[in-house]
Order: structure tokens, then C-alpha cells, then sequence
């Protein structure tokens, strides 16, 4: 079975410092990670995504994660965060063994002050 | 515009009453699946299909019905509603990466 582990319910940070949300998985064969953003009464969108390459994934709006193998871990990054930034932040997996299924996180609920 | 088009977006019912929520995608990907969003419990997933007439339940399956006769459409049906299916809905279609999700649907069951 596979699982994805979001630690935090909650990240603050002030506008203009690094921004970090944290992701472990746990999947059979290799993964296929993903990281969404759902701003309030809207649907998901996709911020980007590691299947097969670089660790370090570039996505949009200046987000980027890295995939660590040895750690299990997919943390989503960006260099100096956006009051525009402040929303709920899901990753996913999925699985070369399991590609229909996808699991979400609980989610973790980004807070950025000016 | 690609798009994943879910209908009602919002709705209230009563338990036991039969309802369907549609779902379209106009991207001709072969895979779609249905989600519910609970506070604190992130999205689960409650059935895919990975082509016409092939569908498979997820993690989240009791109280649901799918199908899938054409390709655009995936349709999520609740035969008889309960107060515990209260939830926000996504239904999402993928090529061979990411999904693509819909606005999602709210539904409330009294």
C-alpha cells in the first residue's frame, strides 16, 4: 500500500522568507510525486511534478521540490514566499506499481505574513 | 480550454434520495477518477477507471457507483445518500503525468 505523510498541519512564514512544506512517502516500485495548491472554494492546481530525472524539480510560480530516494521525501520549496502564496498545499503520490491509484496528503495550510 | 466540467457544483439533498454527479473532460485522456476533500483528511480517493467499461474502486469506495461508457464522461452516483457522504467532490482526469481537476462539487446530505 502506499501513503504520503504531510507533517505539518500548518507552516507561517513572513513574506520574503524561505517557504518549506514537507512530504514522505511510502510506495512498491518507483514513485510518481506531486505537489497541488487549492486556494480557498477552488479546485486543485498542479504546482508540479517528479516522475523519472533531475531531483530537483522546477514548477510554476517559482516553487521547486527535490526528491530524496533515501529519505522518502518530496519537500516542496521556494526561496522567498508571497502573501499571494497563503493557501493549502497537498502532495500525492502515485506508483509504477499502483498508476491508477493516487494518494493526497492531509494537507498543510500555508500562512504568509506581510 | 482544456477542462474537467463537474455538475451540480453545489447541492443539498436528503439521505436516500438517488443522485448523480457528471463529469467531462475534453483533453481524450483515457484515465479519470473521482476524490472526496474532508477537512484534515486531504483527498481520498473513491473510484478510477483507466479506460472505457474499466473501472476499479480506491481507497474510499462504500456508498459510491461509477461507470464509464465513454471516454469524456465518468460519472459518480450515489444511490441512496447518507449525512456521512456530506463532502466536497473533485473528479480529475490524467494523460500520463498529472491530473487535471475539476471546480469540484459540494454536497450536502441532511
Amino acid at each position: 500500500a502506499q501513503s504520503v505523510a504531510q507533517p505539518e498541519d500548518q507552516v507561517n512564514v513572513a513574506e520574503g522568507n524561505p517557504l518549506t512544506v514537507k512530504c514522505t512517502y511510502s510506495v512498491s516500485g518507483n514513485p510518481y510525486l506531486f505537489w497541488y495548491v487549492q486556494y480557498p472554494n477552488r479546485g486543485l492546481q498542479f504546482l508540479l511534478k517528479y516522475i523519472t530525472g533531475d531531483n530537483l524539480v522546477k514548477g510554476s510560480y517559482g516553487f521547486e521540490a527535490e526528491f530524496n530516494k533515501s529519505q522518502t521525501s518530496f519537500h516542496l520549496k521556494k526561496p522567498s514566499a508571497l502573501v499571494s502564496d497563503s493557501a493549502l498545499y497537498f502532495c500525492a503520490v502515485s506508483s509504477t506499481d499502483s498508476w491508477g491509484k493516487f494518494q493526497f496528503g492531509a494537507g498543510t495550510q500555508v500562512v504568509v505574513t506581510p | 480550454e482544456a477542462q474537467v466540467t463537474q455538475n451540480p457544483r453545489y447541492l443539498i439533498t436528503v439521505t436516500g434520495k438517488k443522485l448523480t454527479v457528471t463529469c467531462s473532460q475534453n483533453m481524450n485522456h483515457e484515465y479519470m477518477s473521482w476524490y472526496r476533500q474532508d477537512p484534515g483528511l486531504g483527498l481520498r480517493q473513491i473510484y478510477y477507471s483507466m479506460n472505457v467499461e474499466v473501472t476499479d474502486k480506491g481507497d474510499v469506495p462504500e456508498g459510491y457507483k461509477v461507470s464509464r461508457k465513454e471516454k469524456r464522461n465518468f460519472p459518480l452516483i450515489l444511490e441512496s445518500p447518507s449525512p456521512n457522504q456530506t463532502s466536497l467532490y473533485f473528479c480529475a482526469s490524467r494523460n500520463t503525468g498529472e491530473l487535471f481537476f475539476g471546480e469540484g462539487s459540494r454536497l450536502t446530505v441532511l
